[in-house]
């Protein structure tokens, strides 16, 4: 696709449920990024991507989050007995490996979660 | 270890007038410093960039920003603030090195008053 696709776009789940959100980062891009973005507040870095290795899972706030990549494209977020500290907007960016391009990432719309 | 920091969490400006956004950032190695730009409901969305070279980056919509490496800032200016311009903008620095994680300021919502 023209952009990085993030499904779905709003998810409510009621405390203890599970949940899982979708990236699909622009085709050919090799790294994947996930960040929180909490309300009034800039992104927060959870994990990173290259390919299907993820070499930095630091942000991650949790053993409840979990994030894979399996294949190298298409990139799940998912949030186990998710607490009402979760609800957040989830972001996924892109990146080419490109070095013309270095830093600068491609963002999705994000998954806004509401935990009740 | 890398952080940036925006001051001000909300500015006002009339439309016509000039816009200034501020960011001074921390970084152990030469930075490549960013300005992102979120509308709402919508992903962010990449203004301008300084990586290397000329310190004076020029971006989409009118909008620049200058890396004083003495002042440690990157501060974001349009000369004429425009309606459409009312949105969240994000100051973001990245390494030179590894990966590039980048890091991501508080932001600030630009408020344009008719």
């Amino acid at each position: 696709g023209a952009g990085v696709s993030q499904s779905p776009r709003y998810k409510v789940a009621k405390r203890g449920q599970d949940v899982a959100l979708r990236c699909d980062p622009i085709s050919g891009h090799v790294s994947l990024f996930w960040y929180q973005q909490a309300l009034g507040q800039g992104p927060e870095f959870l994990t990173y991507f290259q390919n299907e290795a993820q070499l930095d899972k630091s942000g991650l706030p949790s053993d409840r989050f979990f994030a894979e990549r399996p294949e190298g494209s298409v990139s799940t977020l998912k949030i186990q007995r998710t607490q009402q500290e979760d609800s957040a907007v989830y972001l996924c960016a892109s990146s080419p490996r490109r070095s013309e391009h270095t830093g600068e990432l491609f963002f999705g719309e994000g998954s806004r979660l509401t935990v009740l | 270890a890398q952080s940036v920091t925006q001051l001000g969490s909300h500015v006002s400006v009339s439309e016509g007038a000039l816009v200034l956004l501020r960011c001074n950032y921390s970084s152990s190695v030469p930075p490549y410093l960013f300005w992102y730009v979120q509308y709402p409901n919508q992903g962010l969305q990449l203004l301008l960039k300084y990586t290397t070279g000329a310190t004076l980056v020029k971006g989409i919509n009118g909008f620049e920003a200058e890396f004083k490496k003495s002042e440690t800032s990157f501060h974001l200016t349009k000369p004429s603030a425009h309606m459409s311009d009312a949105a969240e903008y994000f100051c973001a620095v990245s390494s030179s090195g590894g990966y590039q994680k980048v890091t991501f300021g508080t932001g600030t919502k630009l408020q344009v008053i008719p």
